[in-house]
């Protein structure tokens, strides 16, 4: 089955203690990306990628870290978490760059930083 | 940059009518896609809709379709014949030329009453 599977899909954590969000897609997807989810704001990108190797910022991308050193994988790292990065996050990928790809997105992360 | 609005945050309709949210964009593109994603309770982003902006034609997709007025920067959703599973946050996003991803906007929380 074709997805986008995100881990942890719950979490609690305290403010600095580094935390790592997974992200792995089946589809051998070239494009991947991040997503925080805000009440009252929608989804804004926080990172992406158009391959192995390649990542560049979104609109939101203080305070996080991003790798791709597999195609299938793209995990969001926070160094030192703060409160403010409280929020609900996807992982998403598409075939390729591109305005016509559809992107899949992953069930989703909720992270709480105490 | 690009921006997208949606100006109802509410709407709320009887079961088996038509309902219609709205979206507006902003770009100075030519070419680009919108799209209507849906969040139910569940948190996961389905893609209802989508629409290429060179195409004249409305999209359409069983109860769901658009009308897509590229002069007027508009693209709305409209559900017929409403159920109780459409009740949830419907989000417009627009995807252009470029390398970054989805442009949301704040969403739409749609209510179905039975």
């Amino acid at each position: 089955e074709a997805q986008v599977t995100q881990n942890p899909r719950y979490l609690i954590t305290v403010t600095g203690k580094k935390l790592t969000v997974t992200c792995s897609q089946n589809m051998n997807h070239e494009y991947m990306s991040w997503y925080r989810q805000d009440p009252g704001l929608g989804l804004r990108q926080i990172y992406y990628s158009m391959n192995v190797e390649v990542t560049d910022k979104g609109d939101v991308p203080e305070g996080y870290k991003v790798s791709r050193k597999e195609k299938r994988n793209f995990p969001l790292i926070l160094e030192s978490p703060s409160p403010n990065q409280t929020s609900l996050y996807f992982c998403a990928s598409s075939l390729s760059q591109g305005s016509n790809q559809p992107q899949h997105f992953g069930d989703g992360t909720r992270l709480s930083i105490l | 940059a690009q921006t997208v609005t949606q100006s109802q945050p509410e709407m709320s309709v009887q079961e088996a009518e038509t309902v219609t949210l709205s979206c507006t964009y902003d770009t100075s593109e030519s070419d680009y896609y919108l799209f209507w994603y849906k969040q139910p309770p569940s948190r996961q982003m389905i893609l209802v809709i989508r629409q290429e902006a060179y195409k004249q034609q409305n999209a359409t997709e069983n109860r769901f379709s658009v009308n897509f007025q590229k002069a007027a920067k508009s693209f709305s959703l409209k559900i017929s014949d409403s159920q109780l599973g459409d009740a949830a946050m419907y989000f417009c996003a627009y995807s252009g030329g470029g390398a970054d991803g989805l442009t949301f906007g704040k969403g739409t929380h749609l209510i179905i009453q039975p």
